[in-house]
């Protein structure tokens, strides 16, 4: 099965600055779906932004951008001029390719914004 | 567009007992899922739905884990004979299908056994 792994439990960022959430995946797949979902506390998860492993291109999705490294398995989220109300979990997720039916989830990454 | 809702939100229970949790996905959504989330975890896939059919069922936690969706609409998760261990969120989402794959999320079912 495939693993995803946030090795960053807490973050910190102090407002207007810019911070990176890290995730890594496990995966013998070629093509495949990756996600980063928000889920503030008390509130339901929604999505940041998704990449398709097939595009070489970073999904940018206004303050939020991500860095795909297809080779290293690595799928980062820079969330630029933080804002309060980004403070919430952090979740990376992994699908496979259209057939895959399951979705993989990290443990996530708490943030937190200083004013 | 009124998303993802879930009944009831949060439900106290005995050990042993039953209990049932409903899905309402967005209309227009033909996939459907269910996730458990544990304190500090991330969602743990359980079952997943392609209209009234489940395609997906492996990773229910044991045969007291059941799930249905008998129009193409709404979906029910039930467990039986409740244990401790099973106090979670009981989360569910819906999607569109392919390609576009998202998955939207309902507030989830906070589930407690004593």
């Amino acid at each position: 099965a495939q693993t995803v792994t946030q090795s960053q439990p807490e973050m910190s960022v102090q407002e207007a600055e810019t911070v990176t959430l890290s995730c890594t995946y496990d995966t013998s797949e070629s093509d495949y779906y990756l996600f980063w979902y928000k889920q503030p506390p008390s509130r339901q998860m929604i999505l940041v932004i998704r990449q398709e492993a097939y595009k070489q291109q970073n999904a940018t999705e206004n303050r939020f951008s991500v860095n795909f490294q297809k080779a290293a398995k690595s799928f980062s989220l820079k969330i630029s001029d933080s804002q309060l109300g980004d403070a919430a979990m952090y979740f990376c997720a992994y699908r496979s390719a259209p057939t895959g039916n399951q979705f993989y989830f990290g443990t996530g990454t708490s943030l937190t914004v200083i004013p | 567009d009124t998303g993802v809702s879930q009944n009831p939100r949060h439900k106290i229970t005995k050990r042993g007992q039953n209990v049932t949790f409903r899905c309402d996905p967005i209309s227009e959504h033909n996939r459907l899922y269910w996730y458990r989330q544990t304190l500090g975890q991330g969602p743990e896939f359980l079952t997943y739905f392609q209209n009234e059919a489940q395609l997906e069922k492996s990773r229910l936690l044991s045969d007291r884990f059941s799930a249905e969706r008998p129009k193409g609409s709404f979906s029910t998760l039930e467990i039986q004979r409740t244990e401790q261990g099973d106090s979670a969120m009981y989360l569910c989402a819906s999607s569109p299908g392919v390609p576009q794959e998202t998955q939207y999320f309902g507030p989830g079912t906070r589930l407690l056994v004593l």
